[in-house]
């Protein structure tokens, strides 16, 4: 059964870096074609996906967001922890991390197959 | 980069209706599509995968279709746990773009 948590903060401040980690098991992140991400819903509002980790370390961020994001890998604790620099009170919002799978080797295509509960981190001084 | 458009944005109907709920991209796009449904507080659930793949377990009274730069999903005899919000999601180029959500409710 593969399962994702979230852990991380509740309250930033602002300009502050935040730092979420995901613990994951049921999979390596060492198996080809198995990834993670990360999405934020801020209140009320819709999905925005923001970074993802490949086995081979390739790293991919969100065009609007990309030179605050920061992702990574421990493969040894089935970790991924990304980091958001210089947060703002618009980057309040519920973090999930995600599973992201290819359907195979010959069709790279990618989607979220299993996400966490979520984190909620606000941001206000 | 490629914007996703649902519509409605809000939807309402009764159990045992039959609905559909469109997802419009702003280009022609591959069948690279994803559907989730999320319910109050709770974490989205993968329903359907590359525009028509029903993910394990999920009931086959759901089902997506469409090409080019329109995609369906149908819900063909809904029932009260389908109440939901519903989000599409394209994959092209690295990037994950949602649409903005439909919120299906009860008549």
């Amino acid at each position: 059964q593969v399962t994702m948590r979230e852990s991380g903060p509740a309250l930033v401040k602002p300009t502050q870096t935040l730092t979420l980690t995901c613990t994951f098991s049921g999979f390596s992140l060492t198996t080809s074609g198995m990834c993670v991400g990360w999405v934020r819903q801020p209140p009320g509002k819709a999905l925005e996906w923001l970074a993802r980790i490949d086995w081979d370390d390739d790293e991919f961020y969100t065009t609007s967001l990309k030179t605050r994001l920061a992702i990574s890998k421990d493969t040894s604790k089935n970790q991924v922890v990304v980091t958001m620099s210089n947060v703002d009170p618009m980057d309040t919002a519920t973090y999930y991390c995600t599973r992201i799978r290819y359907l195979s080797r010959a069709e790279r295509y990618y989607y979220m197959d299993v996400w966490g509960e979520g984190t909620t981190v606000t941001v206000s001084s | 980069d490629i914007q996703m458009t649902q519509s409605p944005s809000t939807l309402s109907a009764s159990v045992g209706d039959r609905v559909t709920i469109t997802c419009r991209a702003s280009q022609s796009v591959n069948n690279w599509l994803a559907w989730y449904q999320q319910k109050p507080g709770k974490a989205p659930k993968l329903l359907i995968y590359k525009t028509s793949n029903l993910e394990n377990g999920v009931p086959s009274r759901f089902s997506g279709s469409g090409s080019g730069t329109e995609f369906t999903l149908t819900i063909s005899y809904l029932q009260a746990e389908d109440f939901a919000t519903y989000y599409c999601q394209h994959y092209n180029n690295y990037l994950f773009p949602f649409g903005q959500g439909t919120k299906l409710e009860i008549k």
